[in-house]
């Protein structure tokens, strides 16, 4: 069975633009949540996606937000990119019932 | 507010030591806690703990979770230099129906050989 996979893996952007990442969870998987990593702050949670619902949002400003799709593929969007965005962005995908979350390889954006 | 608290934040042993690393945590409406590795990337699932005192083991790792005094630990023996790695402990809750994990600063663990 595939896993989670995520693109693009790397991403260079300029302050004051936006960037959309990309998820796919494992084949069957409805849940999808997003985390921003970084040295000082740790792993964040962001969001929660549950058929093509939000359900549970972090302490992010309204600049980050997300979508789910019919076949529960997600994305995330960041407007107005500011320095303090550079981070590892990990989207994990969650089975039925309370199960584990499983990790994609992330995407390493990079503002500049 | 919720937190996870993981001890020690960093760690240098030799090969064929065993260590314990710890977590605590303060989560309302606990439902598990999850122990993960995280070496160049994603982190990669280790175990989930619903359970108090039923000790998950995995080849030469183990984890046991305390309900009564909100913490685990994950003990790994006979250490090799491929366990050095960040490892992360995250707790969840059964708040709104949902699979948010609340993660702790992690603990690098470098094994020398």
């Amino acid at each position: 069975k595939a896993g989670v996979t995520q693109t693009p893996r790397y991403l260079i952007k300029t302050r004051g633009q936006q960037v959309t990442l990309s998820c796919s969870p494992i084949s069957g998987h409805r849940s999808v949540s997003w985390y921003q990593q970084t040295p000082g702050q740790g792993l964040q949670f962001l969001f929660e996606y549950f058929s093509e619902t939000q359900r549970n949002k972090g302490n992010f400003p309204g600049r980050f937000s997300g979508r789910q799709f019919s076949n529960s593929r997600s994305e995330m969007n960041v407007s107005t990119l500011e320095l303090g965005d550079s981070a590892l962005y990990l989207c994990a995908s969650t089975g039925t019932g309370w199960s584990e979350q499983y990790f994609g390889p992330g995407t390493r954006l990079t503002v500049t | 507010e919720d937190k996870v608290v993981q001890s020690p934040l960093s760690l240098v042993v030799h090969e064929g030591d065993t260590v314990t690393l710890n977590c605590s945590y303060e989560v309302t409406n606990f439902r598990s806690l999850l122990w993960y590795k995280q070496e160049k990337k994603a982190p990669t699932f280790l175990f989930m703990l619903t359970s108090s005192g039923i000790e998950k083991k995995s080849g030469r790792l183990s984890s046991i979770l305390d309900k009564k005094e909100l913490f685990s630990i994950l003990n790994i023996t006979a250490t090799q230099t491929g366990d050095s790695a960040i490892y992360l402990c995250a707790g969840s809750n059964y708040g709104g129906a949902t699979n948010k994990l609340i993660f702790g600063t992690g603990t690098l663990l470098a094994v020398q050989p």
